[in-house]
């Protein structure tokens, strides 16, 4: 089974900065790597798909980059609305595994 | 609209079942493999267990193997997890996924609530 670690497990940062988020697989999963968003009480979003695509609807300010065994996620500058759990996916071996979670919570 | 939706949750005690269902509409429901994922309170998301497109072939987390059956009618867009043996630790909120390059959409998710 490909392990997905993510780091750090918690970051704060404040409205308007720059988030970056990572993603590293225990063995290569090649581009076939997304990113969710979750908000409490909500399901979670996809928000990028293998590994730099944006999903329909996700702003800009949303990137994704990497390949292989490491991957980021990137939000340029951050809003209010951003603030939630951020999960990688990898689906190069079927079905797939998630990473445990990165929180970014407003500091 | 693309829309999954999740029922059949609810609390059941240690030892019971519970069937969950998943009500695809807005798109070609055979064509999708589909997807179980969970989350404990507090917890991050696991695999539960997924099925192909045509039911073929189906995939169970080690936790659940042997207790959870996934299946599905495609004649009634609809998929299925059948539980058995509940234990404590499968107490969770249940979500349905469609598969595409990633998971997109989710249900809205069912919980289970496992205690006496």
């Amino acid at each position: 089974e490909i392990v997905l670690t993510q780091s750090p497990a918690t970051l704060s940062l404040s409205p308007g900065e720059r988030a970056t988020l990572s993603c590293r697989a225990s063995q290569s999963v090649s581009s076939y790597l997304a990113w969710y968003q979750q908000k409490p009480g909500q399901a979670p979003r996809l928000l990028i798909y293998d590994a730099s695509n944006r999903a329909t609807g996700i702003p800009a300010r949303f990137s994704g980059s990497g390949s292989g065994t490491d991957f980021t996620l990137t939000i340029s500058s951050l809003e209010p609305e951003d603030f939630a759990v951020y999960y990688c996916q990898q689906r190069s071996n079927w079905p797939g595994t998630f990473g445990q979670g990165t929180k970014l919570e407003i500091k | 609209e693309v829309q999954l939706v999740e029922s059949g949750g609810g609390l059941v005690q240690p030892g019971g079942s519970l069937r969950l269902s998943c009500a695809a509409s807005g798109f070609t429901f055979s064509s999708y493999a589909m997807h179980w994922v969970r989350q404990a309170p507090g917890k991050g998301l696991e695999y539960v267990s997924a099925i192909s497109s045509n039911g073929g072939s189906t995939y169970y987390a080690n936790s659940v193997k042997g207790r959870f059956t996934i299946s599905r009618d495609n004649s009634k867009n609809t998929l299925y997890l059948q539980m058995g043996s509940l234990r404590a630790e499968d107490m969770a909120v249940y979500y349905c996924a469609r598969e595409g390059e990633g998971f997109d959409p989710w249900g809205q998710g069912t919980l289970v609530t496992v205690s006496s």
